[in-house]
């Protein structure tokens, strides 16, 4: 069965750096998002990404975060100076077809620790 | 702004009982609601979607209700299995003025199932 890859599956940061999380959306589909859990807390919605673009994000996808699709088959959550309230889990999903819901597939996480 | 809430928090039961896991939200405008399954470690498996014009969706073991008036969903687990042990979320996609439906899915914070062989 198609999955989405998530790598790393963890990662440490030191407090103000920068960190690229990195996604493998399933080959077909064509909406990607990003969701993250901060421990102990409902998942939460950042972002949306169709054509080459922003579709909508949440009011927590500030200036710090972006999003981009380097190539044909990544898609990358870069948070530019990393906050002690940015730990959580990230998770990447994608579907091929937006409206319906169908198709939602997520990938494993990746646990962002920052210290 | 859209509100989920899942009740109980945690729930354990014995194998082989039947059980009710209740998810409430507060905007009914909503374009459709589902429920995912999380198990440790691991992403998040969609089990059932109920588009807003359904009143249930069955799957195997699983059936899911909609009282979108209400703003009350239900997903009932028949016969549980140890197996069946995993958080479960409920989740609700708004529509938005074009009738449409928004891009980001409003969690609940999910219901910890625990089957006890």
């Amino acid at each position: 069965e198609p999955e989405v890859t998530q790598t790393p599956s963890h990662q440490v940061t030191q407090m103000g750096q920068e960190v690229i999380l990195r996604c493998v959306p399933i080959s077909n589909h064509l909406y990607f998002y990003w969701y993250r859990q901060i421990l102990g807390q409902k998942v939460e919605f950042l972002v949306s990404f169709y054509n080459n673009e922003i579709s909508e994000k949440s009011e927590i996808f500030d200036d710090q975060f972006s999003v981009e699709r380097p190539d044909g088959s990544n898609f990358t959550l870069k948070i530019r100076s990393t906050k002690l309230e940015d730990s959580a889990m990230y998770f990447c999903a994608s579907t091929l077809v937006r409206l319906t819901g169908y198709g939602y597939t997520f990938g494993s996480g990746t646990r962002l620790t920052v210290v | 702004k859209q509100e989920v809430t899942q009740i109980p928090a945690a729930l354990s039961v014995p194998e082989g009982e039947n059980l009710v896991l209740n998810c409430s939200f507060t905007d009914s405008a909503i374009y459709n609601l589902q429920w995912f399954r999380q198990d440790p470690g691991k992403g998040l498996t969609s089990l059932l979607l109920i588009q807003s014009s359904q009143r249930e969706q069955t799957s195997g073991r699983l059936n899911a209700s909609l009282d979108k008036s209400s703003g009350r969903s239900t997903l009932y687990i028949a016969a549980s299995q140890p197996g069946d042990s995993a958080t479960y979320l409920c989740a609700v996609k708004e529509g938005d003025r074009s009738g449409g439906g928004a891009d980001g899915l409003t969690f609940g914070k999910g219901t910890h199932l625990i089957i006890q062989p």
